[in-house]
């Protein structure tokens, strides 16, 4: 199986900050790289998806972008707003099993 | 609007079997392949499994996690998705969520999720 290792698991920021995510996959992926935002109580929402392409058809903010491919990828938020503190996964879509990383708690500084 | 609604949740003793469903609604069901992602109490999220569409021979995939003990099927005449969850352990105790898988693999559509509760 592939293994998804997401860093750090928790990140302490202020509004306004630049924040990244780090996600490794185990072996190489390509770009079949997905990244989810969830908020307690709530389903996951796709942000990214093949890596660096933006979910606008939901209306994900142009703050977020996803860059990367093989086995490193991250999730870069430009400046970090009060709606975005909540949990990020990553999730590998190029075999199965499909998998995600452990997440990361993006909390209030 | 596209809606995706778990039910059939509920607490359940270890060995035991439990159903959940999915009503989709405002979208051509059948076109899709489906899975099923869980997430345990303050845990992260694992994916469970899949049903291709009919076009796709309705085949399945599985988590290790689950194999042998879990059945996702599909009624698309009702537009529904089922997993049926048998020998249950403790470590099944999750929010199971139904989701919409894209042409891509990608997911869009999430459902509210159904809480399974596995305890003496």
């Amino acid at each position: 199986d592939i293994q998804m290792t997401q860093s750090p698991s928790t990140l302490s920021a202020s509004v306004g900050d630049r924040v990244t995510i780090t996600c490794r996959a185990s072996q190489t992926i390509g770009r079949r790289l997905a990244w989810f935002q969830q908020k307690p109580g709530k389903a996951p929402k796709l942000l990214i998806y093949q890596a660096s392409t933006l979910e606008i058809e939901s209306g994900v903010p142009p703050r977020f972008s996803g860059s990367g491919s093989g086995t490193e990828f991250t999730l870069t938020i430009s400046s970090l707003q009060p709606e975005d503190f909540a949990s990020y996964y990553c999730q590998q879509l190029y075999t199965y099993p499909l998998t995600f990383g452990g997440g990361t708690r993006v909390e209030i500084k | 609007e596209v809606q995706l609604v778990e039910s059939g949740g509920g607490l359940v003793q270890p060995g035991g079997s439990l159903r959940l469903s999915c009503a989709a609604s405002g979208f051509t069901f059948s076109d899709h392949y489906m899975d099923w992602v869980r997430q345990a109490p303050g845990k992260g999220l694992e994916w469970v499994g899949r049903i291709r569409n009919k076009v796709d021979s309705y085949t399945t995939e599985y988590a290790a996690s689950v194999r042998g003990r879990f059945i996702i099927s599909r009624d698309d005449s009702k537009n529904s998705l089922y997993l049926q969850m048998s020998s249950l352990k403790t470590d099944d105790t999750a929010v199971y969520f139904c989701v919409r898988v894209l042409r891509g693999g990608n997911y869009d559509y999430w459902g509210q999720g159904a809480l399974v509760t596995v305890s003496s």
